[in-house]
């Protein structure tokens, strides 16, 4: 079991561009969940998902952040347009039908 | 909704010595309680977990004590190791709604 994988590992984004971070949760895992680390902070909660379904995006941004989990294929965080303030680190998560969670290696993205 | 709050921010221990991390959560209908170990540059990684069903678990050097009347939840770390230097995170969620809210932190440095 390869676990959760995340990639690109690093990300180097331009103001104004657009980021696309991908999730592929362990085997058998059917819930993904999105959270954003700011350097020497802890965890928040972004996003909550089942196969093609938003359960809870209450931690969203309500601009320029988006999220999918399609039937086929990765979870994908969206950010259009960067900011210096995206630079963070992107954890996806993924857990079976019980709590448990396992992350994945994060995406580090910087904005310059 | 939930938050989350953790005592200390750093910890300092002699090598051998026990070391106790504390965190208090406000939403009384959260019912679960993991905790995750950090090192730098590194995924989040559960070590113990704790249920609002169970006031007391452990496995082997590490334990977690959760006090449902006060809210509050520790963890506790006998024999350190400098191995065990890392930050460490408390979480609490509510299990309806899967979203983990994380404390803060707590930078653990083990002396050799």
């Amino acid at each position: 079991n390869a676990g959760v994988m995340q990639n690109p590992r690093h990300l180097v984004r331009r103001r104004g561009q657009e980021a696309r971070l991908r999730c592929s949760p362990m085997k058998g895992h059917s819930h993904v969940y999105w959270y954003r680390q700011l350097p020497e902070e802890g965890l928040k909660f972004m996003v909550y998902l089942q196969k093609e379904n938003i359960i809870d995006e209450s931690g969203m941004p309500k601009e320029r952040f988006s999220a999918e989990f399609p039937k086929e294929g990765p979870s994908i965080l969206r950010i259009q347009q960067v900011v210096r303030g995206d630079s963070a680190a992107y954890f996806c998560a993924s857990s079976p039908d019980e709590d448990g969670y396992t992350f994945g290696s994060g995406t580090r993205l910087t904005v310059v | 909704g939930e938050n989350v709050e953790q005592h200390p921010s750093t910890l300092s221990v002699q090598e051998g010595d026990s070391a106790v991390i504390k965190c208090t959560y406000s939403d009384s209908a959260s019912n679960y309680f993991p905790w995750y170990k950090q090192e730098l540059g590194k995924r989040p990684q559960l070590i113990i977990d704790i249920r609002s069903n169970v006031g007391e678990k452990k496995d082997q050097r590490i334990a977690v004590t959760l006090n449902k009347t006060a809210k509050h939840f520790s963890l506790h770390i006998t024999e350190t190791q400098p191995e065990d230097s890392a930050v460490y995170f408390c979480a609490a969620s509510n299990g309806g709604r899967r979203a983990l809210t994380f404390g803060s932190g707590t930078r653990l440095q083990v002396q050799p």
